[in-house]
């Protein structure tokens, strides 16, 4: 099993451009969801699916949205993109819909607006 | 937004030496407490799932321990090793949500 997947690691963008960070998981996970990680603040939650079909806004949703038409793929898309958003971006995914199962995580993607 | 607190901040400690740490959470509507090691240049990794008031958890030389009714899990390490060097991160749910909130985190430093 590859666990969480996400791509790219690293990416330069410029204010204004959109991009997607991509996200797969191969554990039939029905819980998936997408962190940023910023010195001194931990991990704030962006946005959350519990399933194929379902999505929530998390902590910080503003300037991100997301889609969940497959349990297996979870993309975060950027639309507009402001040095804001320069950050860390972890992908993490949950057995259950209730997240009392641990969370398995990617290996993050490196963000920077310019 | 919930609050969840971590202390220390950071902690720099000598090989051998036992130490803990506290994170710090609403107490009403608890329904799960997670730990997590983050190594430098990697992912976190689950620790612990706490779910019940009074849990104690070991996984090696680490353990846990969590109080629903006051809000606080301890983190423990015995006989810290120059491998324990991460950051502890606790993570609070609430009840009938499905949002995980995380602390700052503890940064542990073992010196050998």
């Amino acid at each position: 099993n590859a666990g969480v997947t996400q791509t790219p690691k690293f990416q330069v963008l410029k204010t204004g451009q959109s991009m997607t960070l991509q996200c797969a998981q191969d554990m039939n996970h029905e819980y998936m969801s997408w962190y940023r990680q910023d010195p001194g603040m931990g991990l704030r939650l962006i946005h959350y699916s519990v399933g194929a079909g379902i999505t929530d806004q998390g902590e910080v949703p503003n300037g991100y949205n997301v889609s969940r038409s497959t349990t297996e793929d979870f993309p975060l898309r950027l639309l507009s993109a402001a040095p804001s958003q320069t950050s860390v971006y972890f992908c993490a995914s949950s057995l259950t819909q209730g997240n009392t199962g641990e969370l398995f995580f990617g290996e993050g993607s490196r963000l920077t607006v310019l | 937004i919930l609050n969840v607190e971590q202390s220390p901040q950071s902690l720099h400690v000598q090989e051998g030496d036992s130490t803990n740490f506290t994170c710090s959470f609403p107490s009403s509507n608890f329904y799960a407490l997670h730990w997590y090691r983050w190594e430098t240049a990697k992912s976190p990794e689950a620790l612990f799932v706490m779910t019940l008031n009074g849990d104690e958890k070991k996984k090696g030389r680490i353990s846990a321990t969590l109080n629903t009714k006051e809000g606080y899990s301890y983190l423990y390490i015995k006989g810290s090793q120059p491998e324990d060097s991460a950051t502890y991160l606790c993570a609070y749910l609430q009840e009938y949500g499905n949002k995980l909130v995380f602390g700052a985190g503890t940064i542990l430093r073992v010196k050998s």
